[in-house]
């Protein structure tokens, strides 16, 4: 069973277009749900993060929406540039195991110029 | 800010040889040092939790004789991939946490190619 589900496994817009990734999960004990950025060959870095306690963050082009109730959240990316084409990881955390990430499979994200 | 610095990033090595990674936090005190590996299908998988001064908890299918791990301070955690085989390759994640802030920082990764 999965635990953290990306809706999508690929998605494309056009420059100047909103992206937008959605992520599901499933334990309740989340509260700690990290978007993880990541270019061919390099590590997943970390991007934005929300705890559950919110239903939005907010960081430059980069927003988070959750919704608790429907265990579902998503990250939307402004104005999207050529440059912001990676893989997109949504995870998940419980406080009381903060280490143990749960990572989605991913959204590979092409922004077309 | 906080950084993560891994290396080496690659390495290749012969089926049944060695491979040692080490990991470096930068900025923040890393009291915890989660090891992951990430497949060639780019799924993740946590090995083990490294704590300063705590014993060192394995997942299930990991162990100690095969991922050896080290933790002698604050800022700097190594990982060996002893006997590598073609079932060990990957991008080895180095995510240190940052209690203060609760957050996870990887480092670039360490790729296992195994010939």
């Amino acid at each position: 069973q999965q635990q953290v589900r990306q809706s999508s496994q690929s998605l494309t817009v056009w420059e100047g277009e909103t992206a937008i990734l959605n992520c599901s999960y499933e334990n309740s004990a989340f509260d700690y749900f990290p978007w993880y950025q990541q270019f061919p060959g390099e590590g997943p870095a970390l991007l934005i993060a929300i705890r559950s306690v919110s239903d939005k963050k907010e960081d430059g082009r980069f927003t988070i929406f959750f919704n608790k109730r429907e265990k579902n959240l998503s990250l939307h990316i402004k104005d999207s540039q050529p440059g912001d084409s990676a893989t997109y990881f949504c995870a998940a955390s419980a406080n009381t195991n903060a280490y143990k990430v749960i990572f989605g499979k991913g959204t590979h994200l092409h922004v077309l110029p | 800010g906080a950084l993560v610095y891994q290396y080496p990033r690659r390495t290749i090595c012969k089926s049944g040889t060695s491979m040692r990674m080490e990991c470096q936090a930068v900025g923040f005190q890393a009291t915890s040092v989660a090891w992951y590996r990430q497949s060639p299908q780019k799924t993740f998988e946590l090995i083990a939790l490294s704590t300063v001064n705590s014993a060192i908890k394995y997942e299930q299918n990991f162990t100690q004789e095969k991922f050896p791990i080290s933790h002698p301070n604050l800022s700097f955690s190594s990982m060996t991939v002893l006997n590598a085989y073609l079932e060990d390759r990957g991008l080895y994640l180095c995510g240190a946490l940052d209690r203060e802030a609760g957050q996870l920082y990887f480092g670039e990764g360490s790729k296992l190619t195994v010939l």
